[in-house]
């Protein structure tokens, strides 16, 4: 069935770098992907999305790119902040994959 | 707005047990749907509804049922409560599909003993 690979499960940063989480998916249909951050205690909050029909999408401190011949995206956060640190998901629609917790240390 | 709402926050079962999950919005949307996350897993699709009167099943709807008879309203019923049911039920909604944003509720931890 489908399914989507998340990596890093954890991932610590100074304030000020960059981070990136990469995600796979396995339906070559595919046509949306969705990231989601979830605070403690909250329920997801959609982030950014992309579709196949682009590559990279960027809102702020935030872009994600797509791959659609090697089945993967990747989101980018630049100049983390402390409020960064919290649980993203991606997802291919409605099939999430299993989180990376993001710490931004001060 | 109150955007999605969820009640309880917190439920302990009895394994046998029945009850309710309630879930409401006030954004007029069609896309409703259920969410269980489990530690390690993600979220899993449980039902959705496109609209009143429809229903389907996602990835793991054993052990639950749902029904929509209003635009508003989404409840998640569990006939007869398992432990394997323990988790953190969220409810979501969107304007159509699930591919337009979907907005979240809060959240019911269950736990079944």
């Amino acid at each position: 069935g489908e399914n989507v690979e998340q990596h890093p499960s954890t991932l610590s940063v100074q304030e000020g770098d960059s981070a990136v989480i990469k995600c796979t998916y396995s339906d070559s249909a595919s046509n949306y992907f969705p990231w989601y951050k979830q605070e403690l205690g909250k329920g997801p909050q959609l982030i950014i999305d992309i579709r196949s029909n682009v590559g990279e999408k960027k809102d702020q401190r935030i872009a994600v790119t797509l791959n659609k011949t090697a089945k993967h995206f990747s989101l980018h956060i630049t100049e983390t902040q402390p409020e960064d640190s919290a649980v993203y998901f991606c997802a291919d629609k409605y099939i999430f994959g299993t989180g990376t917790r993001l710490k931004v240390l001060a | 707005n109150a955007g999605v709402t969820q009640t309880p926050k917190f439920q302990v079962l009895k394994t046998g047990q029945s009850m309710t999950l309630q879930c409401a919005q006030d954004m007029n949307h069609e896309y409703m749907s259920w969410y269980r996350q489990d530690p390690g897993m993600g979220l899993r699709l449980i039902h959705y509804s496109v609209g009143a009167g429809i229903t389907d099943q996602g990835e793991v709807p054993n052990g639950y049922n749902v029904s929509r008879s209003t635009t508003e309203d989404f409840p998640l019923r569990l006939l007869s409560a398992a432990p394997s049911q323990t988790s953190v039920y969220f409810c979501a909604s969107s304007w159509g599909t699930i591919t337009d944003t979907q907005y979240f509720g809060p959240g019911t931890r269950l736990t079944v003993l």
